[in-house]
């Protein structure tokens, strides 16, 4: 069974650009979560989704946003880049997101913004 | 304001000892913990977990304790092997929560 896929796996984005994060989660797999990771912090939560619908946000300012198709996969958009939003981001999944799940990550997308 | 805290930022082991890192949470709505380790460049991959209704999880090398008083776990790893080497991942998830909430990791170092 194939694992989850992020695209692209690097991305070098100037400030004021706007990206879009591309995941596919496992076969099967209905739950799609963000995370973001920079140097010297933990996973933080960006957002959850389940059958196209969001059903957690973390504390991310607006620019941050996502969706999920009807297929489970999901991309992430950030619009109008700033320095600190060059980190690793983080797609998993699980089957239904419940609890005691344990979430399946790929492998990031590295975003650098210049 | 962290709900899941890793104090050590690092550790290092000598080959065959045993490793013992830590995680301390606060919110007492935790009831799932979970290990997560990662290599660089690649995504963190599921280790280990426990449910609140326990106070030990063991698997291979690997043992999860659960002190809920002290909203304490830990992992024990032993014997440690060079290949351990990696950061370590806490994360907690809470009753119908959607979300895991991880700490900051601990770097470990196992020395051959």
């Amino acid at each position: 069974k194939a694992g989850v896929t992020q695209t692209p796996r690097y991305l070098i984005k100037t400030r004021g650009q706007q990206v879009t994060l591309s995941c596919s989660p496992i076969s099967g797999h209905r739950s799609v979560s963000w995370y973001q990771q920079t140097p010297g912090q933990g996973l933080q939560f960006l957002f959850e989704y389940f059958s196209e619908t969001q059903r957690n946000k973390g504390n991310f300012p607006g620019r941050f946003s996502g969706r999920q198709f009807s297929n489970s996969r999901s991309e992430m958009n950030v619009s109008t880049l700033e320095l600190g939003d060059s980190a690793l981001y983080l797609c998993a999944s699980s089957l239904a997101g419940g609890p005691n799940e344990k979430l399946f990550f790929g492998s990031g997308t590295q975003l650098s913004v210049l | 304001d962290q709900q899941v805290k890793q104090n050590s930022p690092s550790l290092s082991v000598q080959e065959g000892r045993i490793s013992i890192l830590n995680c301390d949470y606060t919110n007492s709505m935790f009831d799932y913990f979970l290990w997560y380790k990662k290599y660089p460049a690649e995504g963190p991959t599921f280790l280990i977990s426990i449910s609140s209704i326990k106070d030990k999880n063991e698997d291979g090398r690997f043992t999860v304790f659960l002190n809920k008083s002290a909203k304490h776990l830990s992992l024990h790893i032993v014997p440690s092997q060079p290949g351990d080497s990696a950061v370590y991942f806490c994360a907690a998830s809470g009753a119908g929560s959607y979300q895991l909430t991880f700490g900051k990791g601990t770097k470990l170092s196992v020395i051959p």
